[in-house]
C-alpha cells in the first residue's frame, strides 16, 4: 500500500518554464489537496478537489492551475514558473473533508 | 482569521529528555486541533488530535491536551528517543470555514544519543 506519491521528488526550473507535478494516492480518497511550505510560514492550501472531474481553489490558487481527470491522481501545473513558486509542495488526501489527511513526501521546487 | 502559532525551533535534547512543543490557535468557534510528524524523508502523518476542549490526544508516547481557556495544544513526551527526531506541526481545522485546516510552520526536533 504506497497511500501518497508525488513525482517528481526535487526539480529546477528556469523563470518562464513550465511543469506538471503528479500527485497519486490508492486509498480511493474522495478529497486531495495541493499545499506549498516556505520557510517560516505553515502548510498553505493552494487548490483542492472534492471528487473526480472538480476542482477548487485554497489560499494561494493564483499561478497555479489543477485538474482530476482521475480519482487517483491530482495534477498540479505552473504555466510560466516564477521565483516566487520556489517552495516545497505536499500533496494530500483524505476520505472525506474534515477528517484526516494524508500526506506525500513532498516535491522540492526551485525556479532561478 | 483562524491561524496557529507554534514554537520556533530547531529544538535539539538528549535521549531521555521531556519534549514540550508549544502550540497556540487563534480561532472562533470550536476547532479541531491536530499534531502531525514528519520523519526525514517522508511526508506528514497524523499523530494524535482532540476534538474537543479537555480532550487529551495520544499516540507513540506523546500527548496533548486541548485547553481552550489558555487557547494552546501543546505537545509532550516524557522521554523522548532518537527515533523521534522529526519535524512536528501543529494544525486547527476551522468549523467556520468549512472544516479548512491551518497549520502552523514546524518544529525541527533532533534527539542525540
Amino acid at each position: 500500500n504506497a497511500g501518497v506519491t508525488q513525482t517528481p521528488k526535487f526539480r529546477v526550473l528556469k523563470t518562464g518554464q513550465s511543469m506538471t507535478l503528479l500527485c497519486a494516492q490508492d486509498m480511493n480518497h474522495e478529497y486531495m489537496y495541493w499545499y506549498r511550505q516556505d520557510p517560516g510560514m505553515g502548510l498553505r492550501l493552494i487548490h483542492y478537489s472534492v471528487g473526480e472531474g472538480t476542482t477548487a481553489k485554497g489560499e494561494v490558487p493564483d499561478g497555479y492551475n489543477v485538474s482530476r481527470l482521475k480519482k487517483q491522481n491530482f495534477l498540479l501545473g505552473l504555466e510560466s514558473a516564477a521565483p516566487s513558486q520556489t517552495s516545497v509542495y505536499f500533496c494530500a488526501s483524505s476520505r472525506d473533508w474534515g477528517e484526516t489527511q494524508y500526506f506525500g513526501p513532498g516535491t522540492r521546487l526551485l525556479v532561478l | 482569521g483562524d491561524s496557529v502559532t507554534q514554537m520556533e525551533g530547531p529544538v535539539t535534547l538528549s535521549e531521555e529528555a521531556f519534549l514540550t512543543i508549544n502550540c497556540t490557535y487563534t480561532a472562533t468557534g470550536y476547532p479541531s486541533l491536530f499534531w502531525y510528524v514528519q520523519y526525514p524523508g517522508e511526508g506528514l502523518q497524523l499523530l494524535l488530535k482532540a476534538t474537543k476542549a479537555d480532550d487529551k490526544g495520544s499516540n507513540k508516547g506523546f500527548e496533548a491536551t486541548y485547553r481552550k481557556e489558555t487557547t494552546s495544544f501543546h505537545l509532550e513526551k516524557g522521554s523522548v528517543q532518537v527515533s523521534d527526531s522529526a519535524v512536528y506541526f501543529c494544525a486547527l481545522m476551522a468549523q467556520n470555514t468549512g472544516n479548512q485546516f491551518y497549520f502552523g510552520t514546524g518544529t525541527s526536533l533532533t534527539v542525540i544519543p
